[in-house]
């Protein structure tokens, strides 16, 4: 797989459930990234996990990160019909480097 | 809560013509970005920008892009000769710092553009 790329690609679930996104990437980081995307709109910050760091949380968001295994994983829980959106992760290409590598995004629904 | 702005939100322009996209980064940021998303593909990097410089750049940035800091507060994307495969959302984004465990880069809302 490609630097940065998320499982699986779409996922529909009721509102109240959790909802679990994963990524994997090649290369040594520094951190990782998660964003947001509402269809056709701007990419919403959600939350940096460094590379020391295994598990962060932020409001109904708890990212993990296993470095050994290259992978990174968002959970929301509860989830709401507004958690409709694309979700991306985002690493540097390679340790220190300025250009943010996105995979192709987890689109994820939520019924009513 | 400060943001990144883009201006227009959608430009729609011929082939072979010029177009400028604008950026206003967050005030206290010295790192500048853009990048762009093919309609259902990945955001792709275009280019980084720092202290007045181009600082890193895709294979996508060829000659017909330019990036300029204009003044103090924005922040340009130039295509000379737009092609059809130009048509793409444009977003700037901002940090505070660049290289480290913990720059965040904040995204604006995007700018489509359409080249007929």
């Amino acid at each position: 797989s490609q630097q940065g790329e998320e499982d699986p690609q779409a996922l529909s679930i009721q509102e109240g459930e959790n909802a679990t996104m994963n990524c994997s990437y090649k290369t040594s980081i520094n951190n990782l990234q998660w964003y947001r995307q509402n269809s056709g709109r701007g990419l919403v910050h959600l939350i940096l996990i460094r590379s020391n760091e295994r598990e962060k949380h932020s409001g109904r968001l708890r990212v993990t990160l296993d470095t050994s295994k290259k992978s990174s994983s968002l959970l929301i829980t509860a989830s709401r019909a507004a958690d409709t959106a694309s979700y991306f992760c985002a690493t540097p290409e390679h340790q220190g480097a300025q250009k943010l590598v996105f995979g192709q995004g987890t689109r994820l629904t939520i019924n009513p | 809560e400060p943001e990144v702005t883009q201006t227009p939100s959608h430009q729609v322009t011929q082939m072979g013509q010029e177009v400028i996209l604008r950026c206003v980064p967050i005030s206290n940021h010295l790192y500048f970005y853009w990048y762009r998303q093919i309609l259902g593909q990945k955001v792709e990097f275009l280019v980084s920008f720092y202290n007045n410089e181009i600082s890193e750049k895709s294979e996508i940035f060829d000659d017909q892009f330019s990036v300029e800091r204009p003044d103090g507060s924005n922040f340009t994307l130039k295509i000379r000769s737009t092609k059809l495969e130009d048509s793409a959302m444009y977003f700037c984004a901002s940090s505070q710092t660049s290289g480290g465990s913990t720059d965040t880069q904040y995204f604006g809302p995007g700018t489509r553009l359409t080249v007929l």
